[in-house]
Formats: structure tokens, C-alpha cells, sequence
């Protein structure tokens, strides 16, 4: 069974900084991962997918992804207030029946500090 | 377009009690998954279903059955709920977008307490 390590923070940021998130994963067969962000009492908004090794880039945020070393991270430049909330990393498949769940971190839990 | 919708949102159940939890989605999508979330825990898979008529247990399937009435929809069935089925429910479905990836789109939760 796949495992996804997320440290659950709280991990607080100045406004305007970047903020580093980081996640490691146990299935080195694993081929795509996935960002999402979760604000309290709502569901999960996927931010960013990645399946190549390297970085990928949106907007502010920018996945990085290293399979050798089995991390994904995601990087949000020019923090704002409301990019406080918890943020799940995913790591997709290996459910097997033709069909493709996700297996989560427990997710980090972002403040951002005006 | 609705995305993926589910009911009830709130449920207060007592020990031994039976529920179905509802979940539908207007995408067309083949592939329907039901995940639990508990603080601290994370999302964990609970079963998921692949095409019309197929069902697969996930991570923690025990005390916990489901239905895939349809291509639309996908029910979970608590048939005797417990205290440690206290949790947010939500499902979920997918759409493949190119080199093997998909994303997956979260319904809204259903918050269940079991007294």
C-alpha cells in the first residue's frame, strides 16, 4: 500500500514570502502526484498535478517533483492571507479493478501572517 | 452542470442505526470514489468504483458497503453505524487529462456524527 509523509506544521509565513511544502512518498512506481488545497469545512480544490520529474509552474505556485528521491514539493510565491489553510499532497493509483483513487498525506496546515 | 453533489450534508445517527449516503455526478465520468476524513487522519480511501456495476474496497472498507446504482450514481451504506464512523464523507470522481493522469473532483461532504 502506497504511503504519503506530510509534516502537519502548522507551518507559518510571513506575507509576500514563499512558502515551501513538502511531501514524500513510498511507491517509488509512482507516476503522477497531486497538490490540493483544503480550507476548514470544505472539500479539496485540486492546485496543481505533476508527473515529470522537474518543476511545473501556475501562476504562483510551482510543483517540484523528484522521483529518485521520491519528494514532491509545491512552492507558493507572494503568500497571501488567504492561502492560509491545510494543503494535501496525493500520490494517484496502485488500487488496481481499472480505476484510480488517490492516497493522501495527512496534509500540512499553512498560516500565512499578514 | 452540477459537478458531484451529495446528501445529506449533516446526519446525527445513533448507535445501530442505518444510512445511505447519496452521491451523484452530471460529468459522465466512469470512475466514483467514496473517502473518509478525520482530523488528523487525512482523506482515506473506502471503496471506489471503477465503471458501471463494478465496486473495489479501498483502505478501510470494514462496517461500510456501496452501491453503483448507475453511471450518475454512487451510494455508501452504513448498515450498522459505530462511533468510530464519525467523520466528513466525500465523494469523488475522476477524469482522465492526458499522460496517464487524472484529476479527481470532490462533492461537497457529508458530516456524519454517530452517538
Amino acid at each position: 500500500q502506497k504511503e504519503v509523509e506530510q509534516n502537519s506544521g502548522p507551518l507559518s509565513v510571513p506575507e509576500g514570502a514563499i512558502a515551501s511544502l513538502n511531501c514524500t512518498y513510498s511507491d517509488r512506481g509512482s507516476q503522477s502526484f497531486f497538490w490540493y488545497r483544503q480550507y476548514s469545512g470544505k472539500s479539496p480544490e485540486l492546485i496543481m498535478f505533476i508527473y515529470s520529474n522537474g518543476d511545473k509552474e501556475d501562476g504562483r505556485f510551482t510543483a517540484q517533483l523528484n522521483k529518485a528521491s521520491q519528494y514532491v514539493s509545491l512552492l507558493i510565491r507572494d503568500s497571501q492571507p488567504s492561502d492560509s489553510a491545510t494543503y494535501l499532497c496525493a500520490v494517484l493509483g496502485g488500487w488496481g479493478g481499472g480505476a484510480d483513487g488517490l492516497t493522501f498525506g495527512k496534509g500540512t496546515h499553512l498560516i500565512i501572517q499578514p | 452542470n452540477a459537478g458531484v453533489t451529495q446528501t445529506p450534508k449533516f446526519q446525527v445517527l445513533k448507535t445501530g442505526q442505518s444510512m445511505t449516503l447519496q452521491c451523484a455526478q452530471d460529468m459522465n465520468h466512469n470512475s466514483m470514489y467514496w473517502y473518509r476524513q478525520d482530523p488528523g487522519m487525512g482523506l482515506r480511501l473506502i471503496y471506489y468504483s471503477a465503471s458501471e456495476g463494478t465496486t473495489d474496497k479501498g483502505e478501510v472498507p470494514n462496517g461500510y458497503n456501496v452501491s453503483r446504482l448507475n453511471k450518475r450514481e454512487f451510494s455508501l451504506r452504513l448498515e450498522s453505524a459505530a462511533p468510530s464512523q464519525t467523520s466528513v464523507y466525500f465523494c469523488a470522481s475522476n477524469l482522465p487529462v492526458g499522460q496517464g493522469s487524472y484529476e479527481q473532483y470532490f462533492g461537497p461532504g457529508t458530516r456524519l456524527t454517530v452517538t
